[in-house]
């Protein structure tokens, strides 16, 4: 089946505490992305990936790290979480980045909370 | 840059009525525009999207949207409401070329009254 997992589902952590999101996906998409979502905001996106080795930044990417080594793998680190970083967070990929309109596919979630 | 403003972050509709969640855009070239469903607790699922091969665009469910360039706006309809569409609606934005995918609106939640 074709899917975006994102592990853990729900992490409750503390300030300061390093932590990391996984993503992966089983598509063989180019494209992948984080976002972040809260109330009355809507989706925004913290990083995002074209392809292998290579990542940019998207509108909210103060105080995350990703790296894309595998490209099945897009894992999103918070190295000193802080409460304003609480949030409900969703991976996505797609096919091809750029100029193409292919269907933007998404995980689950992960709700976080920075205690 | 693009953006987009969803008008009403909540809207309630009688079971059978119609389904009308606003989305307008701003965008300095030609966009392409969609609509994502959030169920609780689930993902984004793409409902349907407009990439300019035609203005009437039908998605799954029965919903289906408009894109009309004089009045920068991509609006969700569906005639008669059902129990199960009671969700978040999101409309998005991307810009041809842009790397940055989709831009997103604020959310509509639908509420569905029996």
């Amino acid at each position: 089946e074709a899917q975006v997992t994102q592990n853990p589902r729900y992490l409750i952590t503390v300030t300061g505490k390093k932590l990391t999101v996984t993503c992966s996906q089983n598509m063989n998409h180019e494209y992948m992305s984080w976002y972040r979502q809260d109330p009355g905001l809507g989706l925004r996106q913290i990083y995002y990936s074209m392809n292998v080795e290579v990542t940019d930044k998207g509108d909210v990417p103060e105080g995350y790290k990703v790296s894309r080594k595998e490209k099945r793998n897009f894992p999103l680190i918070l190295e000193s979480p802080s409460p304003n970083q609480t949030s409900l967070y969703f991976c996505a990929s797609s096919e091809l980045g750029g100029t193409s309109t292919d269907t933007q596919y998404f995980g689950p979630g992960t709700r976080l909370t920075v205690l | 840059a693009q953006s987009v403003t969803q008008l009403g972050s909540h809207v309630s509709v009688s079971e059978g009525a119609l389904v009308l969640l606003r989305c307008n855009y701003s965008s300095s070239v030609p966009p392409y525009l969609f609509w994502y469903v959030q169920y609780p607790n689930q993902g984004l699922q793409l409902l349907l999207k407009y990439t300019s091969a035609a203005t009437l665009v039908k998605g799954i469910n029965g919903f289906e949207a408009e894109f009309k360039k004089s009045e920068t706006s991509f609006h969700l309809t569906k005639p008669s409401a059902h129990m199960r569409d009671a969700a978040e609606y999101f409309c998005a934005v991307r810009v041809s070329g842009s790397a940055r995918q989709l831009t997103f609106g604020s959310g509509t939640q639908l509420t569905v009254l029996p």
